[in-house]
């Protein structure tokens, strides 16, 4: 079945340092590819999205790039902020021959941005 | 993007209740997903949830435990019954925006079982 591998955390990163949280993942056919962001109490929202290789997401700064030669899909940032701080979660949207499409996430990668 | 709406937002619930969460969607969908979200862990799909059907519930989880209703395309519930301190979680609501396309994830109903 589907599945995706983040990077263990958690990340602690100074102020304007630079950020890589790596994702691969295993999925039949051609699954869309996201990161969610999970700020401190609150719910999750959508930071970036890509539908196709070598598609590249982009939303506040944050990248990533889907690499279907290496099923992976790192995300990045040049320079975080304290307010960067969450837990980021990889996520996968695949029809594995059903009708629905059904999101698989990562384990969640906590990141923590020191001033 | 859809807009999404979870109540309760918050509870401390007592051992062997049940509890239901809303979910209301500010437009028409076809398909809603329920999620659990235990301490310090990943996402897990409950069920998914058409209107005018039965759920379809993942592996490790039953309907009498997590009965769902879905009776138009902006609603549906989720109860979890006979709860006990391993159901403190937080449960999601989740539509697609489009088929297979991002999804729109409600704020989270934040259960506590004491």
């Amino acid at each position: 079945g589907d599945s995706v591998t983040q990077m263990e955390g958690p990340v602690t990163l100074s102020e304007e340092a630079f950020l890589t949280i790596i994702c691969t993942y295993t999925a039949t056919g051609y699954p869309s590819l996201f990161w969610y962001v999970q700020y401190p109490g609150e719910g999750l929202q959508l930071l970036l999205k890509a539908t196709k290789a070598d598609d590249k997401g982009s939303n506040k700064g944050f990248e990533a790039t889907y690499r279907k030669e290496t099923t992976s899909f790192h995300l990045e940032k040049g320079s975080v902020q304290v307010s960067d701080s969450a837990v980021y979660f990889c996520a996968l949207s695949s029809n594995s021959g059903g009708s629905n499409y059904k999101l698989t996430f990562g384990k969640g990668t906590l990141l923590t941005v020191n001033p | 993007s859809a807009v999404i709406s979870q109540k309760p937002s918050r509870d401390i619930c007592q051992r062997g209740t049940s509890l239901t969460i809303q979910c209301q969607v500010d437009s028409q969908v076809t398909m809603m997903f329920w999620y659990r979200q235990q301490p310090g862990q990943s996402l897990t799909l409950i069920a998914t949830a058409n209107q005018g059907s039965e759920a379809t519930y993942e592996s490790g989880f039953v309907i009498d435990k997590f009965p769902i209703s879905r009776p138009n395309l902006t609603f549906s519930t989720l109860t979890v019954s006979n709860m006990s301190p391993e159901d403190s979680s937080i449960y999601l609501c989740s539509v697609e925006d489009s088929p297979g396309m991002p999804f729109s994830f409600g704020e989270g109903s934040w259960l506590t079982v004491v």
